[in-house]
């Protein structure tokens, strides 16, 4: 069945540094990925969608790959800080226009 | 603008009693979706609504009816609840459907049956 698996449950970094966090798909090639930011207590808030032609997309310090030879979307934060500590969610449609999966999320926590 | 609403916040249901989330956008969107967060599961899909007037099954809809009441507002209704139906559920909208419109999420209404 198709599945989208974030690895890493909690990462731990240092103030200042890159933050990655790795999304894994398997038994389908989406077009999209999708990544949101979750904070405690609150809804998901989107971030950034990549296609499977763009390769790479950044917004200010954040960066998305998408590799469709590895089947892997990676997420990079530079340059983190304290206010970017959060749940980080990636999500890939499944079957249907509007059946979005999404993965367990890496709980990331940037450390002064 | 409030973006998508979710009431109540917070319920606490007694099994086989039912009620009904309540959700409303006013971004002018075409679909909307409900899901269910349970931790080390993730966001599963329940059901959504591609545009007024249809709603489609999701991964996890049984136990669950829906009605999309207008372009505005999506409901969940819980006919019968069970335990197993605790849980923290999100409405969400987007423009047009989710294969490459952003979704945006309400805050959540956290269920507890017991």
């Amino acid at each position: 069945s198709q599945k989208i698996e974030q690895n890493s449950e909690a990462l731990n970094i240092q103030e200042g540094k890159t933050a990655t966090l790795t999304c894994n798909y398997t038994n389908y090639s989406p077009a999209y990925l999708q990544w949101y930011r979750q904070d405690p207590g609150r809804g998901p808030v989107f971030l950034l969608l990549i296609r499977e032609n763009e390769k790479e997309k950044r917004k200010e310090r954040l960066k998305v790959t998408f590799d469709t030879t590895l089947k892997q979307s990676l997420f990079h934060i530079t340059a983190s800080q304290p206010a970017d500590s959060a749940t980080y969610l990636c999500a890939a449609l499944g079957t249907g226009a509007n059946n979005l999966f999404f993965g367990t999320g890496t709980r990331l926590t940037v450390i002064p | 603008n409030a973006g998508v609403t979710q009431t109540p916040k917070f319920q606490v249901l007694k099994t086989g009693q039912s009620m009904t989330l309540q959700c409303a956008q006013d971004m002018n969107h075409n679909s909307m979706y409900w899901y269910r967060q349970d931790p080390g599961m993730g966001l599963r899909l329940i059901y959504y609504s591609a545009s007024e007037g249809t709603t489609d099954k999701g991964e996890v809809p049984n136990g669950y009816n829906v009605s999309r009441l207008n372009k505005r507002e999506f409901s969940l209704r819980l006919e019968s609840a069970a335990p197993s139906q605790t849980s923290v559920y999100f409405c969400a909208s987007s423009e047009y459907t989710a294969n490459n419109s952003p979704l945006h999420f309400g805050n959540g209404t956290r269920l507890t049956v017991t």
